[in-house]
């Protein structure tokens, strides 16, 4: 197994532009999140589904958009890129609800210019 | 929604001597606590969780403890090493799962 995958690995926007950060996981895994990682902040829980075709805002929604159309994949939007959106992102999943162990993709580096 | 906070944001420590960091929630909903260690440009990785129902877990060097009156729930190293030098993070679970700002421990030798 993959495990949870995420692409791309390093991303540098320019204010304004739009972008899909994917993710996909392999375990069959009904809850899936994405959380952003600031210095100081922790992680921050930014949209996450408890499965296909249902997603719900997390702590710092906006900005960002979700959907999940298979169990699959859960790729997370950024509609219009500003440089607060400079951060590392994680996609994260766990069998059923958050009650059990996330298991973290690698990561995305995104810069917003 | 959920509110983690975590304490203190700073540890150094001998090698060999314990460690322990503190977290309180505020859903007393929450029934699911992990504790993740990430080492400088890694993912986030669980070492050890609590549940509700449970007072204490041990594994090995690692212990966990919950007081879910009080809402809060701590994570004991003891016999530090060199390489549990990294960023830990509490989390609690109720619909959703939020983290703790983090720990960044340092353990010398």
């Amino acid at each position: 197994n993959a495990g949870v995958t995420q692409t791309p690995k390093f991303q540098v926007l320019k204010t304004g532009q739009s972008m899909t950060l994917q993710c996909a996981q392999d375990m069959n895994h009904e809850y899936m999140s994405w959380y952003r990682q600031d210095p100081g902040m922790g992680l921050r829980l930014i949209h996450y589904s408890v499965g296909a075709g249902i997603t719900d805002q997390g702590e710092v929604p906006n900005g960002y958009n979700v959907s999940r159309s298979t169990t699959e994949d859960f790729p997370l939007r950024l509609l219009s890129a500003a440089p607060s959106q400079t951060s590392v992102y994680f996609c994260a999943s766990s069998y059923q609800a958050p009650y059990n162990e996330q298991f973290f993709g690698p990561g995305t580096r995104l810069t917003v210019l | 929604g959920e509110n983690v906070e975590q304490h203190p944001s700073t540890l150094s420590v001998q090698e060999g001597d314990s460690a322990v960091i503190k977290c309180t929630y505020s859903d007393s909903a929450s029934n699911y606590f992990p504790w993740y260690k990430q080492e400088l440009g890694k993912r986030p990785q669980l070492i050890i969780d609590i549940r509700s129902n449970v007072g204490e877990k041990k594994d090995q060097r690692i212990a966990v403890t919950l007081n879910k009156t009080a809402k809060h729930f701590s994570l004991h190293i003891t016999e530090t090493q060199p390489e549990d030098s990294a960023v830990y993070f509490c989390a609690a679970s109720s619909n959703d799962m939020r983290f703790g700002a983090g720990t960044r421990l340092t353990v010398k030798p």
